[in-house]
């Protein structure tokens, strides 16, 4: 049972690439989130997904899209990075039901050059 | 902005010590997380709080509701223990859709 699986884990791009970055969970949650984490700041929820097929903006969306077409996978897409994306990207996934706690990735660290 | 303040920012102990972290919350919440960070960078869910008290082995969490407060206590801590604990809540207020909102982390470092 792999839980929250991100790739790549480190990724090196230019300014003005793009790139996706992959979430991929076999627990049948529905919800889903993409996190940025900044040295001295919490982690900051970029956007979330309640179910297949819908999204929705976080705390810091601009720069980013997301899909969720199969319920398994979240995606976050960077369409042209930046400088400013440089961080440390996580992803989450729980049950839709009650207070359920958030089953984290392990990270993709990613800087813009 | 809903806020949650954790203290305090580092912590270096002794192995064997016991150990208190801190986390204040600002208004009403459905729920409050503690989870740890270790150092390669994965994140686990320790407890999920909504009153009372949680033992898990030399981990404990309580929370205060009315004072918004709540904090994470190892006993007999160890070198093993070095990580960042963070602290997150789910706020009750209508549009959150129970988004949880994070402290900034408080790292733990135990000397042997």
């Amino acid at each position: 049972n792999a839980g929250v699986t991100q790739t790549p884990k480190f990724r090196v791009l230019k300014t003005g690439q793009s790139m996706t970055l992959l979430c991929a969970q076999d627990m049948n949650h529905e919800y889903m989130y993409w996190y940025r984490q900044d040295p001295g700041m919490g982690l900051r929820l970029i956007h979330y997904s309640v179910g297949e097929g819908t999204t929705a903006k976080g705390e810091v969306p601009d720069g980013y899209n997301v899909s969720r077409l199969k319920k398994q996978n979240f995606l976050l897409g960077l369409e042209s990075a930046a400088p400013s994306q440089t961080s440390v990207y996580f992803c989450a996934s729980r049950f839709i039901t009650g207070n359920q706690p958030q089953h984290f990735g392990d990270g993709t660290r990613l800087s813009i050059l | 902005k809903n806020e949650v303040e954790q203290s305090p920012q580092n912590l270096t102990a002794q192995e064997g010590e016991f150990i208190t972290i801190n986390c204040s919350y600002s208004v009403g919440i459905s729920a409050l997380h503690w989870l740890q960070q270790h150092p390669g960078g994965g994140i686990v869910s320790l407890f999920m709080l909504s009153s009372g008290k949680k033992k898990h082995g030399r981990l404990i969490a309580t929370i205060n509701i009315q004072e918004k407060h709540s904090s994470l206590h190892i006993t007999a801590s160890h070198p093993r223990d070095s990580a960042v604990y963070i602290c997150a809540v789910r706020y009750n207020y209508g549009g959150s859709q129970g988004n949880l909102i994070f402290g900034k982390g408080t790292k733990l470092s135990v000397k042997p």
